[in-house]
């Protein structure tokens, strides 16, 4: 079983609606990231939380540290968010720093449809 | 404002041939080095990070090596190309403090 695991794998919306995109996690972590990547492959950060919830635009991510749980939402979702969306946490290392290592979830391809 | 570059963009090599991908990052010192791969069909895995000149660490044993000369320079290497090292290359620096992540362009590499 991987450490991350994100779902749905695939996700396909039309224009305008709300997306939500879950990331469950069975190992202690110190933050919890989300990733956008294009087609191209250009990876982009969008948030890094450890507790509670962030919102940049129409991005919401909340994260449950009790529940090892992660959720991203997009609100009024557009063509333009489509690409893959990828869960990685940052493992907590007991007595040290883990130095900003990431392990990540399999990715879940969003396509919003016009 | 901190940038990061990488090259080339695209590389197809043969089997048994030699590698350097190259990654500098700029407006920042001392950062966290990483390098990640992306097989096709698959997730990111870290390969190797750095958290100084000289410095670094492996994650997982492959073909391919990593180096760091100068404090904002990170290669990855290998002497001779595996068809299982094609895949999608990316460098990423942090500050080691916060350790938000910034990830380059990425090298797509096929390995023939």
């Amino acid at each position: 079983k991987n450490e991350v695991e994100q779902s749905p794998q695939n996700l396909t919306a039309q224009e305008g609606e709300f997306i939500t995109i879950n990331c469950s996690y069975s190992v202690g972590i110190s933050a919890l990231h989300w990733l956008q990547q294009h087609p191209g492959g250009g990876i982009v950060s969008l948030f890094m939380l450890s507790s509670g919830k962030k919102k940049h635009g129409r991005l919401i991510a909340t994260i449950n540290i009790q529940e090892k749980h992660s959720s991203l939402h997009i609100t009024a979702s557009h063509p333009r968010d489509s690409a893959v969306y990828i869960c990685a946490v940052q493992l907590a290392n007991a007595g040290g720093t883990s130095y900003g290592k990431l392990t990540f979830g399999q990715g879940t391809i969003l396509t919003v449809h016009p | 404002s901190q940038t990061i570059h990488q090259w080339p963009a695209t590389l197809v090599q043969p089997v048994g041939s030699p590698l350097s991908l190259e990654c500098t990052v700029e407006g920042t010192s001392n950062p966290n080095l990483y390098w990640y791969r992306q097989a096709a069909g698959r997730g990111l895995q870290l390969l190797f990070y750095s958290v100084g000149i000289g410095q670094i660490s492996s994650e997982v044993p492959q073909n391919l090596s990593a180096s760091r000369p100068q404090d904002r320079q990170f290669i990855l290497s290998s002497k001779k190309l595996l068809l299982s090292d094609s895949g999608f290359y990316l460098c990423a620096w942090s500050d080691g403090i916060l350790n938000e992540q910034y990830f380059g362009p990425g090298t797509r590499l096929t390995v023939t």
